[in-house]
């Protein structure tokens, strides 16, 4: 079955720390890969996405990912961590160029002054 | 326009009404999709359409569940009969058809059925 698993429901980090958010998915074929922050009462606002080519993703507000085919995983990752990033960070993929997202469970991350 | 646009952004209604909630796409996507969101549940995916294809009902809950799409533009998602576990935010999104542009979501609508 497709699907996509973030194992870690919430994540706790001090300010200034690194943060890695971590997302496996299930697929037959190379997926794309998407991160989307949501903060209270909020929408959903894409972080970054990976097709192809380069395994390494930059983002915005300084996050990154990257694609490992051969863990069937897409963690996100950022080295310091601001306290305007608490949130909940949704992983989703598709495997088609239009198709519908199929999401994790999301992981909330709170950041302790 | 510049975004996705929901209405309302909140709904409070009473239990065995029927609701809709409207959906207005970035102009020119070509794809728009709705979205549920409640606790434990995660984000599920209703329905899809895309161009002037049939959409994709696969996840509708229930036959209470019905969305339509004109014009190619606007979208209402309709909920007949509300029951409880109805409450939930319900998330729109659109697309160029193409996902290196990604998917851009609304803000939302929250169903409250009481």
């Amino acid at each position: 079955a497709q699907s996509v698993t973030q194992p870690d429901i919430h994540i706790t980090v001090s300010e200034g720390a690194s943060l890695e958010l971590r997302c496996n998915y299930s697929y037959g074929a190379t997926p794309y890969l998407f991160w989307y922050v949501q903060s209270p009462g909020q929408g959903l606002q894409l972080l970054l996405k990976y097709f192809s080519g380069d395994t390494l993703v930059q983002g915005i507000k300084g996050f990154e990912a990257e694609f490992k085919r051969s863990q069937s995983s897409f963690n996100l990752r950022k080295p310091s961590v601001h306290w305007s990033d608490a949130a909940e960070y949704f992983c989703a993929f598709t495997g088609t160029s239009y198709g519908k997202l199929t999401f994790g469970q999301g992981t909330i991350l709170t950041v302790h002054p | 326009g510049a975004g996705v646009s929901q209405s309302p952004s909140n709904k409070v209604t009473e239990k065995g009404k029927d609701v809709e909630l409207r959906c207005d796409p970035i102009s020119g996507h070509t794809a728009l999709y709705w979205y549920r969101q409640s606790l434990g549940q995660g984000l599920e995916f209703l329905i899809y359409f895309q161009g002037n294809s049939a959409p994709d009902k696969s996840g509708l809950p229930s036959d209470r569940f019905s969305a339509e799409r004109t014009g190619g533009s606007v979208s209402t998602l309709t909920i007949q009969r509300t029951q409880q576990e109805d409450s939930a935010v319900y998330l729109c999104a659109s697309s160029s058809g193409t996902v290196n542009y990604g998917y851009t979501f609304g803000s939302g609508t929250r169903l409250t059925v009481v």
